[in-house]
């Protein structure tokens, strides 16, 4: 069966302090990887996309990786600022799979404290 | 359009009602998604479009539930009969067709039942 974990389901850090969001996942047989981040009572904000032929991708701040042969993700966020308060969910879609072959894991909440 | 449109964006209705909420994708754009987030939680899947294939329904709750897509483009889901336990944001995405698609999302629709 086809799942995504996200683990810590939340996360407090000071502000300025580098971090680490962690998207593991089950078949390493993937398409590609997207991480999003959602405000509260907003919808999904696409950040980074990695296809399954791509080590990493980086947008500003933010550094996203792939380990496909260990199933694993990280989002890396530098030198963290209250905005960046929100929940994460990375998202992973597969050849096949159910739900038009993609599946969402259950998010990270992060709070980067003033 | 620019992005993901979705309508309304709130919608206060009555236990016993139907109602109707509409997605209009990003011009190009096959794959359609809709899912369900209640307060606090994950996604949740409800179906999938994706081009002339037939939708994936796996994710629908119930036959209260039911969506359609017209011309490839816009798409309506429609709840009959509404329930209270049927409050929540429903959250439309598309992507381009095929696997390496980056998945965008709207804003979301907010149904109450009252």
């Amino acid at each position: 069966k086809q799942e995504v974990t996200q683990i810590p389901a939340a996360l407090s850090v000071p502000e300025g302090e580098n971090l680490v969001l962690n998207c593991s996942f089950t078949d390493s047989a993937i398409y590609n990887l997207q991480w999003f981040r959602q405000d509260p009572g907003k919808g999904l904000t696409s950040l980074l996309l990695i296809q399954s032929s791509q080590r990493e991708q980086t947008s500003g701040r933010l550094n996203a990786s792939l380990d496909k042969s260990s199933g694993r993700s990280t989002l890396y966020i530098a030198a963290s600022q209250p905005g960046d308060s929100a929940t994460y969910l990375c998202a992973v879609r597969w050849y096949g799979g159910s739900q038009g072959n993609l599946i969402f894991g259950k998010g990270t909440k992060l709070s980067v404290k003033p | 359009g620019a992005g993901v449109s979705q309508s309304p964006s709130n919608k206060v209705t009555e236990k016993g009602k139907d109602v109707e909420l509409r997605c209009d994708p990003i011009s190009g754009h096959t794959a359609l998604y809709w899912y369900r987030q209640s307060l606090g939680q994950g996604l949740e899947f409800l179906i999938y479009f994706q081009g002339n294939s037939a939708p994936d329904k796996s994710g629908l709750p119930s036959d209260r539930f039911s969506a359609e897509r017209t011309g490839g483009s816009v798409s309506t889901l429609t709840i009959q009969r509404t329930q209270q336990e049927d409050s929540a944001v429903y959250l439309c995405a598309s992507s381009l067709g095929g696997a390496t698609g980056e998945l965008f999302f709207g804003e979301g629709s907010r149904l109450t039942v009252l």
